[in-house]
């Protein structure tokens, strides 16, 4: 069954050290999402992807954080510096069309970052 | 004000026994989509059940209802037979269009509610 890959699936850095996750949506799938989640609440939305272009990404911390997703496959979510509140699980999750009120989204295992 | 409002931080059930888990949601757009995940110790979100607004019937995926009072704004999830893999954390998510950016229907997501069946 298809799926969105996600690597690493840890990641344990130093505050201040750089840090990036990779995400491989499922084939076909045009929409990419990068969410947050910080432990115990909901994920939350960082940036989305439609093909290549950002479609969203208002709630993104630009001073340290940067996303791309150059050929519209694949997507690199960078964080430089890491600060403590960082400390999360950044999931990936991808959707076949541009997304109206009933598309589902496809999650990957996420990768639980924590900085120390 | 929050979008979507989950006000059960934790619930237990007995296994073999349904349960219900809360959901309330904020908008005003006329064009949604409630949803409901799991989320297990391991991490991924798994999809469960979805309802349109639009929708007349409550929706059932399996062991799985969305008891959907639209006037109320409410759409809780019934897990009927609980078993124990039934054991997570469940979010309730709404899409709605969002202005911002180039604008798209977005997926927000509740705080989640944590499941624990007892055998």
């Amino acid at each position: 069954e298809a799926e969105v890959a996600q690597s690493p699936r840890y990641k344990i850095t130093e505050k201040s050290q750089a840090v990036a996750f990779w995400c491989d949506p499922i084939s076909g799938h045009a929409t990419l999402y990068w969410y947050r989640q910080i432990l115990g609440q909901g994920p939350e939305l960082l940036v989305q992807f439609q093909d290549e272009s950002v479609v969203d990404d208002s709630q993104l911390p630009k001073d340290r954080f940067s996303a791309e997703r150059l050929k519209g496959v694949d997507s690199t979510l960078k964080i430089q510096p890491a600060e403590l509140g960082d400390s999360a699980m950044y999931l990936c999750a991808s959707s076949l069309e541009p997304p109206g009120a009933n598309t589902e989204a496809f999650f990957g295992q996420g990768t639980r970052l924590t900085v120390v | 004000a929050q979008k979507i409002t989950q006000t059960q931080p934790g619930m237990f059930v007995q296994e073999k026994e349904a349960v219900t888990l809360d959901c309330t949601y904020d908008t005003s757009d006329p064009s949604y989509g409630l949803f409901w995940y799991k989320q297990p110790s391991s991490g991924e979100m798994i999809f469960l059940i979805y309802q349109g607004s639009y929708d007349q019937q409550n929706a059932t995926e399996g062991r799985y209802s969305l008891n959907f009072q639209k006037a109320r704004k409410s759409a809780n999830l019934v897990i009927s037979a609980s078993q124990l893999g039934d054991s997570a954390m469940y979010f309730c998510a709404m899409r709605e269009y969002a202005y911002s950016g180039a604008g798209s229907y977005q997926l927000t997501f509740g705080k989640g509610t944590k499941l624990s069946v007892i055998p």
